[in-house]
């Protein structure tokens, strides 16, 4: 199985900065990368598929970029409700999907 | 609008069974590949199943294969999760999630395994 690890497992930041969360592969996914949002209490919301689409209605502060083993999620300038966990997922040899471990962003 | 909506958790003991069940409406429910996807307490998140568009394929995680089924009845709209011989480590959240790809074409097979929809989640605990 395909291995996603996560870095950083925590950051803390401010309303305003310009923040990046990496997921690297245990081996090439190609972009069959997908980045997940979890508010605490709710479910898991898809912003970005295949590394660097947005998902409809999601706001254009999030991108995200990267190919073969290393990705990028980045937040162009933190608002209040960007305080949340994210997950990295790969897509690419499936069955089993595999998430990263999550990165959760506090305020500082 | 896409609705997902899990029912069926509760407190059970170890080795007995349950039954989850996810109504979704909003969308060609017939269409898509379905997921179930789980969240131990303060952790991550966990990949438990899927079933392809017409239910003719399935796929478990190694955690669940023989102890958990996936089905669907595309009449009902109904993604179902039948879970036997519970053990403590299956204690979690339990989300239906929705595939990313329209399989109306019936060429996609599972889909694409990008969930782009997921439900509120029931919790299951497993516990004597």
């Amino acid at each position: 199985d395909i291995q996603m690890t996560q870095s950083p497992s925590s950051l803390s930041a401010s309303v305003g900065d310009r923040v990046t969360i990496t997921c690297r592969a245990s081996q090439s996914i190609s972009s069959y990368l997908n980045w997940y949002q979890q508010k605490p209490g709710k479910a898991p919301k898809l912003l970005i598929y295949a590394a660097s689409s947005l998902q409809s209605g999601v706001p254009s502060r999030f991108s995200g970029s990267g190919s073969g083993t290393d990705f990028t999620l980045n937040i162009s300038s933190l608002q209040p409700d960007d305080f949340a966990t994210y997950y990295c997922q790969q897509s690419y040899t499936t069955p089993p999907v595999t998430f990263g471990q999550g990165t959760k962003l506090e305020i500082k | 609008q896409v609705q997902l909506v899990e029912s069926g958790g509760g407190v059970v003991q170890p080795g007995r069974s349950l039954r989850l069940s996810c109504a979704a409406s909003g969308f060609t429910f017939s269409s898509y590949g379905m997921h179930w996807v789980r969240q131990a307490p303060g952790k991550g998140l966990e990949w438990v199943a899927v079933i392809s568009y017409d239910g003719s394929n399935k796929y478990y995680a190694d955690s669940v294969k023989g102890r958990f089924t996936i089905s669907r009845d595309n009449s009902k709209n109904t993604l179902y999760l039948q879970m036997n011989s519970l053990r403590a480590e299956d204690t979690a959240v339990y989300y239906c999630a929705k595939d990313f790809a329209d399989c109306s074409g019936g060429s996609c097979y599972l889909g694409v395994s990008i969930l782009d929809y997921w439900g509120q989640g029931t919790l299951v605990t497993v516990s004597s």
